[in-house]
């Protein structure tokens, strides 16, 4: 257990809906990490927010958005949703962003599936 | 932006063989290299991880070479068990983003 907690674990839905999924960070650590994993493919980073604030930006849609709150728990929305969206998406935490790394635990992912 | 690129896609050994996983990136200024393994339908794991001022690593079985010079490092699994079999994801790590390979499937049969 890597002290990093995403909800829901499983979440099916239809075209064209929104949906958000939550992580919360391991205690003490003050950056979120936000990853899609599709089918058979690798781990595409979205966006990272370090204290609140948006920090780094991957290859993140505009229907998808993120924010994290005061008590550090992060939420990722995903609006819209297409079929191409079905995916893992995971979640991870690490005490600091920086030039310097600090290793980033992953949470148990949130599987989407979109009919 | 860094670009990670990583061979081979999928990796099958007979137990007790050795196996080989090699990555490329693109920005010389990346400058920390985690590999993580990844069981189906599991979280990501990290099993060994280098900086950019060393060369090797070691621990147990698993080691990991940089070169900085041609910008690739590479995955070495001795004496391979079953449960070994995964599938490995590289990364580069460059100011506050990591960025992954597209992973290798190892299978490791008895």
């Amino acid at each position: 257990d890597s002290g990093v907690t995403q909800t829901p674990k499983h979440l099916i839905t239809a075209t064209g809906q929104r949906v958000t999924l939550r992580c919360s960070p391991r205690s003490g650590d003050l950056s979120v990490y936000w990853y899609q994993q599709s089918l058979d493919q690798g781990l595409q980073f979205l966006i990272q927010y370090y204290n609140g604030e948006e920090r780094a930006k991957g290859n993140i849609l505009e229907r998808f958005s993120a924010q994290q709150f005061p008590d550090l728990h992060s939420e990722l929305n995903l609006s819209s949703l297409e079929l191409g969206d079905s995916a893992l998406y995971f979640c991870a935490s690490s005490e600091q962003p920086g030039l310097d790394y600090n290793e980033q635990f992953f949470g148990p992912g949130t599987r989407l599936t979109v009919l | 932006g860094e670009n990670v690129e990583q061979h081979p896609s999928t990796l099958s050994v007979q137990e007790g063989d050795s196996a080989v996983i090699k990555c490329t990136y693109s920005d010389s200024a990346s400058n920390y290299f985690p590999w993580y393994k990844q069981e189906l339908g599991k979280r990501p794991q990290l099993i060994i991880d280098i900086r950019s001022n060393v060369g090797e690593k070691k621990d147990q079985r698993i080691a990991v070479t940089l070169n900085k010079t041609a910008k690739h490092f590479s995955l070495h699994i001795t004496e391979t068990q079953p449960e070994d079999s995964a599938v490995y994801f590289c990364a580069a790590y460059n100011t506050d983003k990591l960025i992954f390979g597209t992973g290798t499937r190892l299978q490791v049969f008895p």
